[in-house]
């Protein structure tokens, strides 16, 4: 198994531009999530998906968009890229439920100038 | 509004020593995560908990449902076990998670 996979690993962007960061996961899993991580702050949880069809907003959703058509995949939109986007963004997956492990993507780390 | 405190912020330890990093955390959580972040910015489970202690090598976790509080013990510290140790409260279906807490063991 691969795991859960971000590409790209790093990306700089210009102000407005949009791009998709993309994850995927082939344990089959059901919850799937999009964190950010700035210096000194812990995590926060951007969009989360508990299966294929169902997304919902976390902490810090605006300017994100997120899909889930697939069981595997998981892709956060950036429609607008500002410089207060700027960090690493961790894509995470686990089976559900409450007791399980949390699975992290390698992290993908964006800069907007 | 869920929140989880991590204490301490910095801690630098010498190769051998007993450590101990905190977290506190609002009610009504259904799980308490435990995490590493290794310099090259990995993160890997450690430890889930809802309850008691559970231990994995050197690594230690208890849970403390009264008082809402846990820690995590590192026994024998090593270099190797230099990283960011982050805390993660389950509220529902999301994670909430700490600062993390900076550990170098200098050997």
């Amino acid at each position: 198994n691969a795991g859960v996979t971000q590409t790209p690993k790093f990306q700089v962007l210009k102000t407005g531009q949009s791009m998709t960061l993309q994850c995927a996961q082939d344990m089959n899993h059901e919850y799937m999530s999009w964190y950010r991580q700035d210096p000194g702050m812990g995590l926060r949880l951007i969009h989360y998906s508990v299966g294929a069809g169902i997304t919902d907003q976390g902490e810090v959703p605006n300017g994100y968009n997120v899909s889930r058509s697939t069981t595997e995949d998981f892709p956060l939109r950036l429609l607008s890229a500002a410089p207060s986007q700027t960090s690493v963004y961790f894509c995470a997956s686990t089976t559900g439920g409450s007791y399980n492990e949390q699975f992290f993507g390698p992290g993908t780390r964006l800069t907007v100038l | 509004k869920n929140e989880v405190e991590q204490s301490p912020q910095n801690l630098t330890a010498q190769e051998g020593e007993f450590i101990t990093i905190n977290c506190s955390y609002s009610v009504g959580i259904s799980a308490l995560h435990w995490l590493q972040q290794h310099p090259g910015g990995g993160i890997v489970s450690l430890f889930m908990l809802s309850s008691g202690k559970k231990k994995h090598g050197r690594l230690i976790a208890t849970i403390n449902i009264q008082e809402k509080h846990s820690s995590l013990h590192i026994t024998a510290s090593h270099p190797r076990d230099s990283a960011v140790y982050i805390c993660a409260a389950k509220y529902g279906n999301k994670l909430v998670f700490g600062a993390g807490t900076i550990l170098r063991v200098k050997s």
